[in-house]
């Protein structure tokens, strides 16, 4: 069965940059994508983008200047960058799998709380 | 981006009541339709796929069905492990969108 875990800082200045792990326990990493999704009281779910193995990406127009993602198939690990962040950045962020013929999600990582600080 | 809007944002029910939430996609979008309960301090958790495809372990009481911009999450006989907030998701297209959510309340 597979487990996501997420690590990473909860505490981000403003304009510097969030980054955040995920690794994947329990099953195959190759041959998926993997998501990054935050959820944010004003602006509900919302879809950052996704990477593959091999490093494919992609991302969300609306984050795309400010995201980067990477894969280490050596630690079973994907990694989200987000730079020059403000407050409308913090959110909770999950990593998660895109599974089935048509994409939903399953499984999610626990999330994790980022908190943008002035 | 296409957007999702749920109906309605929040809903009261005791019970044993019946509740149907609703989802409206802003083109048509096939089947590619997907429901999610959350529960406070959790992850959202996949329930019904591609509009009606009940996920393993998920309780019979729930039922998805729609197509094209229309669909609708029923949960017939509403249990006590049922009040939390429910999301439906698009995959249609990318970026990838959710609704905005549905609180389920006693």
């Amino acid at each position: 069965q597979v487990q996501l875990q997420q690590s990473g800082a909860g505490l981000v200045k403003s304009s510097e940059t969030l980054s955040l792990t995920c690794t994947v326990y329990g099953g195959s990493f190759s041959g998926f994508f993997w998501s990054w999704i935050r959820q944010s009281p004003g602006k509900g779910l919302e879809w950052i983008g996704e990477i593959n193995h091999s490093g494919t990406t992609r991302y969300n127009p609306s984050l795309k200047s400010r995201v980067s993602m990477s894969a280490d198939t050596s630690k079973n690990q994907i990694s989200l960058r987000l730079t020059s962040v403000t407050a409308a950045d913090t959110a909770v962020y999950y990593c998660a799998r895109p599974w089935g013929l048509d994409n939903w999600f399953d499984p999610w990582g626990q999330g994790s709380l980022v908190t943008v600080s002035s | 981006d296409i957007q999702m809007t749920q109906s309605p944002s929040s809903l009261s029910a005791s019970v044993g009541d019946s509740v149907t939430i609703t989802c409206r996609a802003s083109q048509s979008i096939g089947t590619s339709l997907h429901w999610y309960q959350q529960r406070p301090g959790k992850a959202p958790n996949i329930l019904i796929s591609s509009t009606s495809t009940l996920q393993n372990g998920v309780p019979s009481r729930f039922s998805g069905s729609g197509s094209g911009t229309d669909f609708t999450l029923t949960i017939s006989t509403l249990q006590p492990e049922d009040f939390a907030t429910y999301f439906c998701q698009q995959s249609y297209n990318t970026p990838l969108t959710f609704g905005g959510g549905t609180k389920v309340e006693i």
